[in-house]
């Protein structure tokens, strides 16, 4: 089963503006990590932020951490329309293998 | 190789066969890992290795899924006795340490519909 929840589910901006997406996790992480998935390619690590770390950026990436809620938040600035994907928090299992435990997406549209 | 592979890029199986799906990682990864994402949702855990070691297979859903990478590098994903419910991307990743977290890079996935 999926640990992380992610909203908005859709997400429809212009190019320009700014779009936020979040993430709530259930169990204790060693590191959160964001990626983004194009309509037919795999999936591009964007950013990892690990549990000590309540900010950092990234480009036009800012991405938070608050581990006492048990939620992250992405931030992309200035959007573009190749920013149109679906974004996925991911988190750690701990233990030995490092496995990552994905949230259910967010689609993100950016119009011309 | 420049990144993870994958072949078949698509598959399409009659209910009942077998499927064998091929990853090949970046070249002196330790770690591979394979996943399964159904339509519209996320990615979720199949298996782990470390070298040719299968040292988590907890995600694996049935016994019909089988997982190998005798030498360390290839890893091949079997579903013997495919069924409707087996239909997603399978997506391949590796990553270079095993010790400690390193950023998992994916292969484009093979898109299996069991019809």
């Amino acid at each position: 089963s999926q640990q992380g929840e992610e909203d908005p589910q859709a997400l429809s901006i212009q190019e320009g503006e700014n779009a936020t997406m979040n993430c709530s996790y259930k169990t204790s992480i060693n590191n959160l990590q964001w990626y983004r998935q194009n309509s037919g390619r795999g999936l591009v690590h964007l950013i990892l932020i690990r549990s000590n770390e309540r900010e950092k950026h990234s480009g036009r990436l800012r991405v938070t951490l608050d581990t006492s809620k048990k939620s992250s938040s992405l931030l992309i600035t200035a959007s573009r329309a190749a920013d149109t994907a679906s974004y996925f928090c991911a988190t750690d299992a701990g233990g030995a293998t490092n496995k990552l435990i994905f949230g259910t997406g967010t689609l993100l549209a950016v119009q011309p | 190789g420049a990144g993870v592979s994958q072949s078949p890029r698509y598959k399409v199986a009659k209910r009942g066969q077998d499927v064998a799906l091929r990853c090949d990682p970046i070249s002196g990864h330790v770690s591979l890992f394979w996943y399964q994402q159904a339509l519209g949702q996320g990615p979720e855990f199949l298996t782990y290795f470390q070298n040719e070691a299968q040292l988590d297979k907890s995600g694996l859903p049935s016994d019909r899924f089988f997982a190998e990478r005798p030498e360390g590098s290839v890893s091949t994903l079997k579903i013997q006795r495919t069924q409707q419910e087996d239909s997603a991307v399978y997506l391949c990743a590796s990553s270079s340490d095993s010790l400690s977290y390193n950023e998992q890079f994916f292969g484009p996935g093979t898109r299996l519909t069991v019809l």
